[in-house]
């Protein structure tokens, strides 16, 4: 089955310094990954995804995130933080074993930015 | 183009009233799916339908939740009765194909007095 862990339930940062949100995964074939955002009172919004194309996945709002096979990881970045990133991040998995594209989701991580 | 759409966004009711959530999927999505988002729990997947077949259940917590999707542009998802202890977010979300990614509604925000 799959599995996603996000290290940190809550991180802060300065504005315009660097974000870092972690996520592992675990999986028992090749696998799909999202970042979802989601800002208060609202749903989920995809940020990016790596469906086994290239590593380096480029999202919206300047985010992108890296798969890296020998890691499990898919960690979240960000070279500078702006204040309207304040938010919940949600890292997930999809489960390719199924007859539909379910998906596996992480905790969350809080990111605060302050000034 | 609309996304997901869902009814009511805020829902206040009583102890032991039938709750009725409805969702709209995005025109063309084969899957749909019904999630509780909660800070004790976070989000937490109740059901799916794949071409408006329940495909797995597992998450409804009891008895008292029902889900039916009748055609490809409508669900709901049912409560009866409610408990104070079902007062959470309810998200939608429907996916275009297998392994996409899903698109979520505002959600339906339930109060259970």
């Amino acid at each position: 089955a799959q599995s996603v862990t996000q290290l940190g339930s809550h991180v802060s940062v300065s504005e315009g310094a660097l974000v870092l949100l972690r996520c592992n995964y675990s999986s028992s074939v090749p696998p799909y990954l999202f970042w979802y955002v989601q800002y208060p009172n609202q749903g989920l919004q995809l940020l990016l995804k790596y469906t086994s194309a290239a590593t380096l996945v480029k999202g919206i709002n300047g985010f992108e995130a890296e798969f890296k096979k020998s890691e499990t990881s898919f960690h979240l970045t960000k070279p500078s933080a702006h204040m309207s990133d304040a938010a919940e991040y949600f890292c997930a998995v999809s489960d390719r074993t199924g007859t539909a594209s379910k998906l596996t989701f992480g905790t969350g991580t809080r990111l605060q930015v302050t000034l | 183009d609309a996304g997901v759409i869902q009814s009511p966004r805020h829902e206040v009711t009583e102890m032991g009233q039938e709750v009725t959530l409805r969702c709209k999927p995005i025109s063309g999505h084969n899957s749909l799916f019904w999630y509780r988002q909660t800070m004790m729990r976070g989000l937490e997947l109740l059901i799916y339908f794949n071409n408006n077949v329940p495909i797995d259940d597992s998450g409804m917590p009891e008895d008292r939740f029902s889900a039916k999707m009748p055609n490809a542009s409508f669900s709901t998802l049912k409560i009866q009765p409610s408990e104070p202890r079902d007062s959470a977010v309810y998200f939608c979300a429907s996916s275009p194909s297998d392994y996409n990614e899903q698109f979520f509604g505002p959600g339906t925000r339930l109060t259970v007095l």
